[in-house]
């Protein structure tokens, strides 16, 4: 079983649909969350911090289920700008910093 | 803008040949990171260091091998270079804050092997 597991997709949305994105992850010590974006052939960038009490930035709302071992993206009023593959990404022991599968978005016009 | 720079950018060897892909910072980051990325596939972890003289092992297994001398330089090799070693190779580093999750990414290595 791979530490960081997405649903790989792809979800093609509509534009302006709320899409919503889950990661689990196997190691219960695990430390930090964090979800990126990486677009064709560029190098993944931070996209937000996941928190237990809920992260919002905009149109983005990230969550941190401790206790499942689960974490959720979500997307509001998708724009085709948001077309990309996003990473759950888990900081452990040592300082490991382990990406998930990724799970590819395609917003549609 | 990230100060973290890996070379060379490209590189097409043959097998058999010994190879070091370069990754330096200058940004005083603690931890550093290898991830080998196929197109379009997941990023695997396969080297990390969280200061001089620490190295471990990711995730998937690998015969290159990793040195931490010092803070801001991070050299990957492979000794004996193969056809299934063709791929991106990713550095990144990030500062030695627990919580802080946001790495650095260099513009990456990509090796192809013939």
């Amino acid at each position: 079983r791979k530490e960081v597991e997405q649903d790989p997709g792809p979800f093609n949305v509509p534009e302006g649909a709320t899409v919503a994105f889950n990661c689990t992850y196997s190691n219960s010590a695990s430390q930090s969350f964090f979800w990126y974006r990486q677009d064709c052939r560029k190098e993944p960038k931070l996209l937000m911090s996941v928190y237990s009490s809920g992260n919002e930035d905009g149109r983005f709302t990230a969550q941190l289920n401790r206790a499942s071992q689960y974490i959720s993206l979500l997307i509001r009023d998708s724009k085709l700008s948001d077309s990309a593959t996003y990473l759950c990404v888990v900081i452990g022991g040592y300082q490991k910093v382990t990406f998930g599968t990724g799970t590819k978005l395609q917003v549609i016009p | 803008e990230a100060d973290i720079y890996q070379t060379p950018r490209y590189l097409v060897i043959g097998t058999g040949k010994k190879i070091t892909l370069e990754c330096s910072q200058t940004m005083g980051h603690d931890k550093m990171y290898w991830y080998q990325q196929d197109p379009g596939m997941e990023l695997h972890l396969i080297h990390y260091s969280y200061g001089v003289n620490s190295t471990e092992k990711g995730d998937l297994s690998s015969e290159s091998t990793v040195s931490r001398i010092r803070t801001e330089h991070f050299p990957l090799t492979l000794e004996s270079a193969r056809p299934s070693h063709t791929s991106q190779y990713l550095c990144a580093s990030r500062p030695g804050h627990l919580n802080t999750g946001e790495l650095f990414f260099g513009e990456g290595s990509r090796l192809t092997v013939l």
